[in-house]
């Protein structure tokens, strides 16, 4: 099956500083991929669509510009959170769509995830 | 968005088989529903989806009432493996610009006992 990986896979940062989160599909090109956040014993919370080649869609609530978000090819896209707090400690997961699948049948398929921790 | 409703928690003895329902009362004609599941720590992996038919795939059986307002997942024979939070997610291809889009409920966290 498709596969998408992410780094790191932890980080621990302090207070203040900037943390860039990388996100590949590894066998499968990708217009489409997804950053999702996840607080501990809650569902992930979709933050933005990462088109490639375009602005990234930012869901209501979520910061475009702490949460930078690039995707400048169709394997690749990075999540910057910046002058991060310990508020923004979370899981993040990204998941990323297959071009080929079409419309109708293509599916996510998601990273294993990166923890962030802000101290 | 139509919602779907899912127990919060469900228990399994392994090796037998366990049925996760999912309630979507307000499901539109051109939604499927999509079943994902989250082992702990790592990022969901698709289970299973379906629009009107029953499906069968290697991992579980999704059942769809003829209605389309409830639906069934199936997994024929619990393994410690699928402990896990199962979601239920309706997804229209047809609805633009966030067609693929996955808004996630909180799930059922399922529990496999030895």
């Amino acid at each position: 099956g498709a596969v998408v990986s992410q780094h790191p896979s932890w980080v621990i940062c302090k207070s203040g500083t900037s943390v860039k989160i990388e996100c590949r599909s590894l066998d499968f090109q990708a217009t489409t991929m997804f950053w999702y956040r996840q607080f501990p014993k809650q569902s992930l919370m979709l933050m933005a669509t990462s088109n490639e080649g375009s602005k990234a869609t930012y869901e209501q609530g979520v910061e475009k510009d702490k949460f930078l978000i690039n995707h400048a090819s169709l394997t690749l896209s990075t999540l910057t959170v910046t002058s991060a707090h310990p508020e923004d400690s979370s899981f993040y997961i990204c998941s990323a769509r297959d071009m080929a699948g079409g419309l109708l049948f293509s599916e996510q398929y998601f990273g294993p995830g990166t923890r962030l921790t802000v101290t | 968005d139509a919602k779907t409703t899912q127990p919060n928690s469900m228990e399994s003895n392994e090796e037998e088989p366990v049925h996760l329902p999912c309630n979507h009362s307000t499901i539109s004609g051109t939604d499927y529903i999509h079943w994902y599941r989250q082992l702990p720590s790592q990022g969901p992996e698709y289970v299973i989806h379906g629009l009107t038919s029953n499906v069968n795939n290697r991992m579980a059986s999704l059942a769809i009432a003829e209605d389309r307002k409830s639906s069934t997942l199936i997994l024929h024979r619990a393994t410690l493996r699928d402990a896990a939070v199962y979601y239920c997610i309706l997804r229209d291809p047809y609805s633009g610009a966030g067609s693929y889009q996955l808004t996630f409920g909180k799930g059922t966290k399922l529990s496999v006992i030895p």
